[in-house]
């Protein structure tokens, strides 16, 4: 059980396109998702949390009008880069927690970005 | 506010030896503490957690005691195998469970 999902796994986009990822919670009701990127050889650097049904709150220094995040349904939440550039090039994890296991997030098997 | 400081890698074994990571924290209240495990390419996955002072957490042969008088959550394997090869994050989360802080994480390399 706890079964996170991420789609795509890998991929590669002109700069300034926007690219959505899903993340999808298969065999739960996730109240909170979070969004998290992940440097080479580094530890994960929270980007937001969102809620369903209610607007993302935005770690400092993460720009919301260029990550965007809709949390629309209890097993569906999407990260959005807009126009994105070389430097969005990442390693981006979603996590899942549902209210039962509050502790608990459980991740996706993340999503490589590559924008050339 | 709270941290997490683990030993810096990469940790290099041969297989069947013992592993120690050590992982110590920083935190207000009384914190979950998890170590994740990270395999080349993939998300992170959850390995084992202890909720409380003197729980022991354990899965897979590894296991980690919440010893709250060190604050420490060292993980341990008395007999590494070479697919235990990954990354190794230690991590807490506030009484909430709103956010999670991690370590820096730690590779592990088991050479047969």
């Amino acid at each position: 059980g706890a079964v996170v999902s991420q789609h795509p796994s890998r991929v590669i986009c002109k700069s300034g396109t926007s690219v959505k990822i899903e993340c999808r919670s298969l065999d739960f009701q996730a109240t909170t998702m979070f969004w998290y990127r992940q440097f080479p050889k580094q530890s994960l650097m929270l980007m937001a949390t969102s809620n369903e049904g209610s607007k993302a709150t935005y770690e400092q220094g993460v720009e919301k009008d260029k990550f965007l995040i809709n949390h629309a349904s209890l097993t569906l939440s999407t990260l959005t880069v807009t126009s994105a550039h070389p430097e969005d090039s990442s390693f981006y994890i979603c996590s899942a927690r549902f209210l039962a296991g509050r502790e608990t997030q459980y991740f996706g098997p993340g999503t490589r970005l590559l924008v050339l | 506010g709270n941290s997490v400081t683990q030993m810096e890698g990469p940790v290099t074994l041969s297989e069947e030896a013992f592993l120690t990571i050590n992982c110590t924290y920083t935190a207000t209240g009384y914190p979950s503490l998890f170590w994740y495990v990270q395999y080349p390419g993939e998300g992170l996955q959850l390995l084992l957690k202890a909720t409380k002072a003197d729980d022991k957490g354990s899965n897979k042969g590894f296991e980690a005691t919440y010893r709250k008088e060190t604050t420490s959550f060292h993980l341990e394997k008395g007999s590494v195998q070479v697919s235990d090869s990954a990354v190794y994050f230690c991590a807490l989360s506030n009484n909430a469970g709103n956010m999670l802080t991690f370590g820096g994480g730690t590779r592990l390399m088991v050479k047969p």
